[in-house]
């Protein structure tokens, strides 16, 4: 079955810098790839989402790049604020109303 | 803007006891899941249902859980005789083609 590995665990930034959250997967038929963030206590909010046939995907200062080759995909955060601190985790399905296969998290911390 | 929400927020029961979580989706959407975090841990996917059945499960989901979708708004998870080790966040999520997650039932089992 699908396995999805995130790097890093944790992640210290200066607020106002870049923020690089890396993800693998196993299962080449996956093509459904969302990035969620979670704040303490609280429901897991879907940030942006990437399909196989697009190689890179922009929100604001929230950005994914999908290489399929390589099967790995990231989340870029640009301008980091003090409110992007948050648990963040990445995900990968075969549809987007398939299960979710989810990465371990990565806890990012904005310094101020 | 629609959201999913989820009853009760928090559940404290007894090893053994049968516990229900319950969800109300997005109205419009067509499919419903249950996921777990054990607290600090990944999110781990346990059930979807599409079409008034089940389309998928996990491992974890095994003879001791089952959902229910008992009317046109509620989707249910019972689980009939928990265990310690069920402690955990439930989240419910809905579909259309992305998925929506729920605030979560925080379980605990004493």
């Amino acid at each position: 079955g699908e396995n999805v590995e995130q790097h890093p665990s944790t992640l210290s930034v200066q607020e106002g810098d870049s923020a690089v959250i890396k993800c693998t997967y196993s299962d080449s038929a996956s093509n459904y790839f969302p990035w969620y963030k979670q704040e303490l206590g609280k429901r897991p909010q879907l940030i942006i989402d990437i399909r196989s046939n697009v190689g890179e995907k922009k929100d604001q200062r929230i950005a994914v790049t999908l290489n399929k080759t390589a099967k790995h995909f990231s989340l870029h955060i640009t301008e980091t604020q003090p409110e992007d601190s948050a648990v963040y985790f990445c995900a990968a399905s075969t549809e987007s109303n398939y299960q979710l296969i989810w990465g371990a998290g990565t806890k990012l911390i904005i310094k101020p | 803007e629609p959201e999913v929400t989820q009853t009760p927020s928090h559940q404290v029961t007894q090893m053994g006891q049968e516990v229900i979580l319950r969800c109300v989706p997005i109205s419009n959407h067509l499919y419903f899941y249950w996921y777990r975090q054990i607290l600090g841990q990944k999110v781990e996917f346990l059930v979807s249902f599409y079409n008034n059945e089940i389309s998928e499960k996990s491992e974890i989901f095994d003879d001791q859980f089952s959902v229910e979708r008992p009317d046109g708004s509620n989707f249910t998870l019972k689980i009939r005789s928990t265990k310690l080790e069920d402690s955990a966040m439930y989240f419910c999520a809905s579909s259309d083609s992305k998925q929506f997650f729920g605030p979560g039932t925080r379980l605990t089992v004493l």
